[in-house]
């Protein structure tokens, strides 16, 4: 069953860049999938940061577009998200998750990581 | 742009019947999947592709869409149902993925 965990800075200051990696296991990222980050501010409902296939196609969140950033890498089995500027809205928990294709359902997610935004 | 609405809050007694509606336009014609979300913890999938159960999911647990509403029911409501509900689809028109605001459930 495959497995993925996030992994990262816990803090990031305001207006600097937010960088986390997932790690994938029991699971070769060369074989398919979409990978995904999903957020959650403290409180509130989910949100889709963005999707990148193992080949490198992405789809991304048109409200964050201009900041974010997703790579494989498939030697590794690991893919990354990397967010701009960011401000205290940022904050929240940060979840990696795959979908087989784009209106398959996240059927694998991490655990979640929390990352503050701190001024 | 695409918007999936949720009631905030849904409310049951033990071992009776919840619903929880996901409305957007012409739903229908999307493809909807429910996940489970109990505090502290990732979402799970409960229901995919508007009516699927995934493996280790309850019976308890259904889906259905049509028209303008899609609606997760949950039979035979134990304590441990209790959580937050989120429907989401995919959006061919823009090409993202759209969440619902989430449902409480409660279960009295």
């Amino acid at each position: 069953q495959v497995q993925l965990q996030e992994s990262g800075p816990r803090l990031v200051k305001s207006s600097e860049t937010l960088s986390l990696t997932c790690a994938v296991s029991s699971y070769s990222m060369k074989n398919g999938y979409y990978w995904v980050w999903i957020r959650q501010s403290p409180g509130k409902g989910l949100e889709w940061i963005g999707s990148i296939y193992h080949s490198g196609t992405t789809y991304y969140s048109p409200s964050l577009r201009s900041r974010v950033s997703m790579s494989v890498d498939t030697s590794e089995n690991e893919f990354s998200l990397t967010l701009t500027s960011v401000t205290a809205a940022d904050t929240a928990f940060y979840y990696c998750s795959r979908q087989m294709n784009t209106r398959h359902p996240f059927d694998s997610w991490g655990q979640g990581t929390l990352v503050t935004v701190s001024s | 742009s695409y918007v999936l609405s949720q009631p905030p809050s849904v409310s049951v007694a033990p071992q009776m019947t919840a619903s929880i509606s996901c409305g957007g336009d012409d739903i229908g014609s999307k493809t909807v999947h429910w996940y489970q979300q109990k505090p502290g913890q990732a979402p799970v999938l409960v229901v995919s592709y508007d009516t699927d159960r995934p493996s280790g999911i309850p019976e308890r647990f259904s889906g259905a869409s049509s028209g303008t509403s899609a609606t997760l029911t949950i039979s035979r409501v134990e304590a441990g149902d209790e959580a937050d509900y989120y429907c989401q689809v995919w959006d061919t028109d823009t090409n993202r993925v759209v969440f619902g605001g989430g449902t409480k459930l409660t279960v009295l």
